[in-house]
């Protein structure tokens, strides 16, 4: 068990930029969950894979937000035109299967600042 | 839907002495709760999970959390508070029945006090 890895650790661009980030889930883990957190508040929900397939978005991602999981795998997740308002950290967890008793199991975040 | 509420946002507590943090929930099914410790530039970890078996679940590090039904409640405690104790816990709710979506507190931070 190697863990969730998220990659980068940390990412500041400007405004008005394009970022991708990556998320690898523990490897037998089918569902895959991407969380944003801000300061002061516990993780936000929002989007989250069965396998390849995305089940579920949050009314927070805009239609700047995108995320993909193409084989089942790793997944990303992109923003266009970034704005200040999308600093935060980025979270992605996985879990075993959809059991609604199965722990996530959380990767160390990408940390966003936009400038 | 599903909720949770941390009553408190801050506990302070001396080194020794026992710890509590509230957690309420609202669940339309039947829940599953957790408990999870995010400290400083770390990960969250779970610490303890109720999934409708015992009332009293025992965690990692001594900590443990009753659910009470008729209060909906899902407090954590600990007898006795280590100066590496402190950290944000979070409390979550899912709910059985189908697709669902881990649901987190707000949060309550913990401080030890030496």
């Amino acid at each position: 068990d190697t863990g969730v890895s998220q990659d980068p650790r940390h990412k500041i661009t400007k405004r008005g930029q394009n970022v991708t980030f990556r998320c690898d889930p523990i490897s037998e883990h089918n569902r895959l969950y991407w969380y944003r957190q801000t300061l002061g508040q516990g993780p936000e929900f929002l989007t989250y894979f069965q396998n390849e397939a995305q089940l579920e978005k949050s009314r927070l991602l805009s239609d700047r937000f995108s995320a993909e999981r193409p084989k089942g795998s790793f997944s990303t997740l992109e923003i266009q035109r970034t704005e200040q308002g999308d600093s935060a950290m980025y979270l992605c967890a996985s879990s075993l299967d959809g059991l609604h008793n199965s722990p996530l199991h959380f990767g160390n975040g990408t940390r966003l600042t936009v400038t | 839907a599903q909720s949770v509420t941390q009553l408190d946002s801050h506990v302070s507590v001396s080194e020794g002495t026992p710890v509590l943090l509230r957690c309420n929930y609202s669940s339309s099914y039947s829940p599953s709760l957790f408990w999870y410790v995010q400290h400083p530039n770390k990960g969250l970890q779970l610490l303890l999970k109720y999934t409708s078996a015992a009332t009293l679940v025992k965690g990692i590090n001594g900590f443990e959390a009753e659910f009470k039904k008729s209060e909906t409640s899902f407090h954590l405690t600990k007898p006795s508070a280590h100066m590496s104790d402190a950290a944000e816990y979070f409390c979550v709710v899912t709910r059985g029945g189908g697709s669902y979506i881990p649901t987190f507190g707000r949060g309550t931070s913990l401080i030890v006090h030496p």
